[in-house]
């Protein structure tokens, strides 16, 4: 699996965008790009995927470069509700050989 | 319903009881998997299931053990609870290329 850093905590206010980038240089061809988003005492919960240029769903937007070394979640105005830690996950998820690290995340605090 | 239920949500034991968790799914999932998660840290694997005979174990298995009882229950079990076994655990499936879903997880403090 390839090893991933991103920030251990951000702030923000409330209607701000905010970007989380997650480095992952060693990527494999066939890895993809997962985000989980975890709030207080609830599991983490599935937001986005990909594997090259841009996605976006109601949630939420991921940017990937042409290399792939990293990926940006971005969060478009972000609310209160938006606090929680956001976990970047590389690998393929239908290699069920691979068993995924959640690691400390990205803790955001969104703040009034 | 919740597509995965874990029981109970909460739950206080003294050191040395023994004491199961319950997680059921409803996704028909193969696989399912127990992580253990301490304050501001991040999931630990303890076991995990790719069927009814497949047992495996994780990074923390020693003090757990596991019963998958049919596709849809997995059980986690604390032989002789320890207060440093105090966490929040969570049971999960998976399958697809989305990877997993949560239950709301299990508050297990150990006294």
């Amino acid at each position: 699996l390839a090893k991933t850093t991103q920030p251990i905590s951000m702030d923000s206010y409330e209607g701000q965008e905010v970007n989380i980038t997650c480095s992952h240089n060693n990527i494999a061809t066939n890895d993809y790009i997962t985000w989980y988003q975890q709030f207080p005492s609830q599991g983490p919960r599935f937001i986005i995927q990909g594997y090259k240029t841009k996605v976006t769903n109601e949630v939420a937007s991921l940017f990937i470069p042409a290399d792939r070394k990293s990926s940006t979640l971005s969060l478009p105005r972000v609310s209160l509700s938006d606090t929680a830690v956001y976990y970047c996950l590389v690998g393929d998820m239908r290699h069920y050989g691979q068993n995924f690290v959640f690691g400390p995340g990205t803790r955001l605090s969104v703040l009034p | 319903d919740a597509d995965v239920t874990q029981t109970p949500r909460n739950r206080i034991t003294k050191t040395g009881k023994r004491i199961m968790l319950e997680c059921s799914q409803t996704k028909g999932h193969d696989r399912m998997y127990w992580y253990r998660q301490d304050p501001g840290l991040g999931l630990q694997l303890i076991y995990y299931s790719f069927d009814v005979k497949d047992i495996n174990k994780g990074e923390i298995s020693d003090g757990y053990s596991v019963s998958r009882q049919a596709q849809a229950k997995f059980s986690l079990s604390l032989e002789s609870a320890i207060p440093n076994q105090t966490a929040l655990y969570f049971c999960a499936t998976r399958q697809g290329s989305y990877g997993y879903t949560f239950g709301s997880g299990t508050r297990l403090t150990v006294v």
